[in-house]
């Protein structure tokens, strides 16, 4: 595609349930990013994959968050035993290269999730 | 990490110079200032980016003192559909823990 897409657009669910929310990054870039939005706020980071090497989860709140990228291009965040302060926008971003380079982030739509 | 602090929101009239400033007291040496723009709705999308000195695009241009403390994003000329949340982002020299967007500055653009 295009751009980075995102999967699904809203999520509805129950607290105590898991979610999974997907990230289709733009084809060609290593770099991949999750961010949460809450209502109203700037963009948290949570998780960031670069090529082959160790995801930095430094932003993930809690052992409830977890992340993984297969082969280098999709990415799927899962959420276990969701709380209602988890309802915000997860925004994915990709770009050509890592941090280090410097590289324009491009965001995808995010996915709204509400916990009720 | 650098901190970054922006006005929380910003007026301007349709056709009007638009300046935003963010201060990064704290910045490292090795550090890119870049500009994003969210809409409602949507993911932000890049602006601008720059080191030091000026960077000019079709779309805005940033200034960066010598200090590199502040950085100042201006829109020529802007229209209602620049309405829109502005956020300025400092990194991309250590981890991407760093790449943490503040809340922004919501500049509405009147009539």
């Amino acid at each position: 595609g295009a751009g980075v897409s995102q999967s699904p657009s809203n999520k509805v669910t129950e607290k105590g349930k898991d979610v999974e929310l997907r990230c289709d990054p733009i084809s060609g870039h290593t770099a991949l990013y999750w961010y949460r939005q809450s209502l109203g706020q700037g963009l948290e980071f949570l998780i960031y994959f670069q090529g082959n090497s160790a995801p930095d989860k430094s932003g993930l709140p809690s052992d409830r968050f977890s992340a993984e990228r297969t082969g280098g291009s999709v990415s799927t965040l899962t959420i276990q035993r969701t709380q209602q302060e988890d309802s915000a926008v997860y925004l994915c971003a990709s770009s050509l290269e890592g941090v280090m380079t410097y590289n324009e982030q491009f965001f995808g739509p995010g996915t709204r999730l509400t916990v009720l | 990490l650098a901190k970054t602090t922006q006005p929380i929101s910003m007026d301007s009239y349709e056709g009007q110079e638009v300046n935003i400033t963010c201060s990064h007291n704290n910045i490292a040496t090795n550090d890119y200032i870049t500009w994003y723009q969210q809409f409602p709705s949507q993911g932000p999308r890049f602006i601008i980016q720059g080191y030091k000195t000026k960077v000019t695009n079709e779309v805005a241009s940033l200034f960066i003192p010598a200090d590199r403390k502040s950085s100042t994003l201006s829109l020529p000329r802007v229209s209602l559909s620049d309405t829109a949340v502005y956020y300025c982002l400092v990194g991309g020299s250590g981890s991407a823990r760093q790449l943490t967007f503040g809340s922004g500055t919501q500049l509405t653009v009147l009539p």
